[in-house]
């Protein structure tokens, strides 16, 4: 059974800062695995989408990367502002006949101006 | 291109009461997946649809059902609300098949006093 663990639960580090973003997966059957981001009280907002045969993907200053064979998946994000301050989420969609992604709990991030 | 959009954004709702929620699919999309998020948590799958048809279930109860429309918009209904039903309901939409990636609306506030 595929379990998504997000660590830590929360971070708070000061603008400017690089900083990563885990995420452990227990199965590496996975078609992708996806990264969000969760305003307070809002929906997900879809941030890179990584496939199962990709490496890592780029969007501006995040870039994420994955490795099935370590059960891993990192989000990097470049240079924060206060604007990245969100919950962060992963989602791994695993592969097979299961058509239900598998969630992390997330990973609460501040920016402290 | 609207996105995927849900109806109401904010409910309260009575213990024992029916509630239905609304969701149109992003444009092209055929496939919809319900989920349940509560505080502080990843979302917990309810279901998806494609083809009007329901073809995957979560562990979820009876009392809550669903159902999809010819034009791929879906509705979400719970029967007999329980104060632990109180949640952020989200609908995902994606392309028919498998390894395709899920967007998401902003989400229903579910609140059940």
């Amino acid at each position: 059974k595929q379990e998504v663990t997000q660590i830590p639960a929360a971070l708070s580090v000061p603008e400017g800062e690089n900083l990563v973003l885990n995420c452990s997966f227990t199965d590496s059957a996975i078609y992708n695995l996806q990264w969000f981001r969760q305003d307070p009280g809002k929906g997900l907002t879809s941030l890179l989408l990584i496939q199962s045969s990709q490496r890592e993907q780029t969007s501006g200053r995040l870039n994420a990367s994955l490795d099935k064979s370590s059960g891993r998946s990192t989000l990097y994000i470049a240079a924060s502002q206060p604007g990245d301050s969100a919950t962060y989420l992963c989602a791994a969609d695993p592969a097979g006949s299961n058509y239900q992604l598998i969630w992390g709990a997330g990973t609460k991030l501040i920016i402290k101006p | 291109d609207a996105g995927v959009t849900q109806s109401p954004t904010h409910l309260i709702k009575t213990r024992g009461q029916q509630v239905t929620l609304r969701c149109s699919p992003k444009s092209g999309h055929d496939t919809v997946s319900w989920y349940q998020q509560a505080l502080g948590q990843g979302p917990q799958f309810i279901f998806q649809y494609y083809e009007e048809e329901e073809r995957q279930r979560g562990n979820f109860p009876d009392r809550f059902s669903g159902h999809q429309f010819p034009n791929y918009s879906s509705e979400l209904n719970v029967n007999a609300l329980l104060l632990g039903d109180s949640a952020l309901y989200l609908c995902a939409s994606s392309p028919g098949g498998m390894n395709t990636e899920a967007f998401f609306g902003q989400g229903t506030r579910l609140t059940v006093v």
